[in-house]
C-alpha cells in the first residue's frame, strides 16, 4: 500500500523559512516524479512543484519560484521543499502526491494527508 | 485568478445527470490528453476520478465519465447520489507544469 507521510509544517512569521517533508512507503521512490500540491484555506487546490525520479527535471509554480526549493532523496525515500521568504499567501495545507510515471504527467492517485504551514506574525 | 475555468458550483437531484465543464487553453487542456479529475471531501485529500481525459482508475464508479472537446474538458456524474455531494477539480498538464482549476461545489438536492 502507498503511504505518503508529511510533515515538517507549522506557524512560522513572514520572511521566515521552513523545510517540508514527505515519507513515502509502499513502492519503488525512485520509479516515479513526486509534487507538491497545496490549498489555501477554504480554496481551492494549486499546483506548487514537481520533481522527476532522477532530480533531473524541476519546475515551480510561478507563484514560488526563486522562493521554494523542491529535492528528494532516493535512498531516504523522501520528497522535501524548502520554503523560504515564506509570505502570509503561502498559508495553506501542503500534500505531497506521487505522479503515476517518473516524469510529471500531470495526475495523481496516491495523495498524503497534508501538513499546514501558517505564515503570521 | 485559476488557470482551468471552472463554474463555481453545480447541482441536482438523485438519479440525475450532471455535466462540470473544465475551460483552458490551446496550451494545457486543448494540447494534451493529460486532463484528470479529482473529488474532495471537506479536511480530506483529493480522489483521482478520471485520468488522461476518460479513463476511470480502478474501484471509481463508471457512473463518473470525461470526455474533451477542443480546449474544454467536462466530467459527467450520472445516476447522482448523495454521496456525490463534494467539491471536485479538473487539472491538466501544461509544459511541465500541472494546472488546476478553481473547484466547482456540487450539491446534490
Amino acid at each position: 500500500e502507498v503511504q505518503l507521510v508529511e510533515s515538517g509544517g507549522g506557524l512560522v512569521q513572514p520572511g521566515r523559512s521552513l523545510r517540508l517533508s514527505c515519507a513515502a512507503s509502499g513502492f519503488t521512490f525512485d520509479d516515479y516524479a513526486m509534487h507538491w500540491v497545496r490549498q489555501a484555506p477554504g480554496k481551492g487546490l494549486e499546483w506548487v512543484s514537481g520533481i522527476s525520479w532522477n532530480s533531473g527535471s524541476i519546475d515551480y509554480a510561478d507563484s514560488v519560484k526563486g522562493r521554494f526549493t523542491i529535492s528528494r532523496d532516493n535512498v531516504k525515500n523522501s520528497l522535501y521543499l524548502q520554503m523560504n521568504s515564506l509570505r502570509v499567501e503561502d498559508t495553506a495545507l501542503y500534500f505531497c502526491a506521487k505522479d503515476p510515471r517518473g516524469y510529471t504527467s500531470g495526475w495523481y492517485v496516491d495523495w498524503g494527508q497534508g501538513t499546514l504551514v501558517i505564515v503570521s506574525s | 485568478q485559476s488557470a482551468l475555468t471552472q463554474p463555481a458550483s453545480v447541482s441536482g437531484s438523485p438519479g440525475q445527470s450532471i455535466t462540470i465543464s473544465c475551460t483552458g487553453t490551446s496550451s494545457d487542456v486543448g494540447d494534451y490528453d493529460y486532463v484528470s479529475w479529482y473529488q474532495q471531501y471537506p479536511g480530506k485529500a483529493p480522489k483521482l476520478m478520471i485520468y488522461e481525459v476518460s479513463n476511470r482508475p480502478s474501484g471509481v464508479s463508471d457512473r463518473f465519465s470525461g470526455s474533451k472537446s477542443g480546449d474544454t474538458a467536462s466530467l459527467t456524474i450520472s445516476g447522482l447520489q448523495a454521496e456525490d455531494e463534494a467539491d471536485y477539480y479538473c487539472s491538466s498538464y501544461r509544459s511541465r507544469r500541472v494546472m488546476f482549476g478553481g473547484g466547482t461545489k456540487l450539491t446534490v438536492l
